[in-house]
């Protein structure tokens, strides 16, 4: 039962261009969300996160959509650089239990081309 | 300050072997976590330490795999008669208390079960 998904495995876009990784969930409970990102051979790294009460939260070139309606999460990397070249992974976090344990989507591989 | 880091960074066992990866959180973290990623799968959470508290084991895939950690700092994750499909890369993670949400990766230990 995959509760958190990412359906694009892959995602090309040039240099300077939008960038719009998408992620779908399927528990109501889900209250917090992130995106991670991820080099070869390297741990994941924290980029941005949502609570479920906010449409929308942006750090610079980084903004994440929340629809709670649709249950859809959308991450938008503008512009985009070379250096975005990078696996990212959506996450979601059950609100009761404060337990912390992350719940993530199987990853979107993204090449942006000079 | 350091990192999240794990040892072995690399481990190929044969089938039947116990094997003992290791997780040195970041000093002052009291939550820590264990994910692994199967080849082309996202990041399926195994374990959660929190403190003194009771650990969340809910992800454990069998009763082989089992996770200790000793004076709230480092962690062993022990894999017994390890199976080819033990075969990953394992990933520690670990946060603050309030800020369980932003979780800071070690490098990970990539598994070969032959």
């Amino acid at each position: 039962d995959q509760q958190v998904k990412q359906n694009s495995p892959s995602l090309s876009v040039q240099e300077g261009r939008i960038s719009i990784l998408n992620c779908d969930y399927t528990n109501s409970m889900f209250d917090y969300f992130l995106w991670y990102k991820k080099y070869p051979a390297e741990g994941p790294t924290f980029l941005i996160s949502i609570s479920s009460i906010k449409d929308k939260n942006e750090d610079g070139r980084f903004t994440v959509f929340l629809n709670k309606s649709a249950k859809h999460l959308s991450l938008h990397i503008v512009p985009s650089q070379p250096g975005d070249s990078a696996v990212y992974f959506c996450a979601a976090i059950h609100g009761s239990g404060n337990t912390g344990k992350l719940i993530f989507g199987q990853g979107t591989t993204l090449q942006v081309k000079p | 300050g350091a990192g999240v880091s794990q040892s072995p960074s690399n481990k190929v066992t044969e089938k039947g072997k116990d094997v003992e990866l290791r997780c040195d959180p970041i000093s002052g973290h009291t939550a820590l976590y264990w994910y692994r990623q199967s080849l082309g799968q996202g990041l399926e959470f195994l374990i959660y330490f929190q403190g003194n508290s009771a650990p969340d084991k809910s992800g454990l895939p069998s009763d082989r795999f089992s996770a200790e950690r000793t004076g709230g700092s480092v962690s062993t994750l022990t894999i017994q008669r390890t199976q080819q499909e033990d075969s990953a890369v394992y990933l520690c993670a670990s946060s603050g208390r309030t800020t369980f949400h932003t979780q800071y990766f070690g490098p990970g230990t990539r598994l070969t079960v032959l």
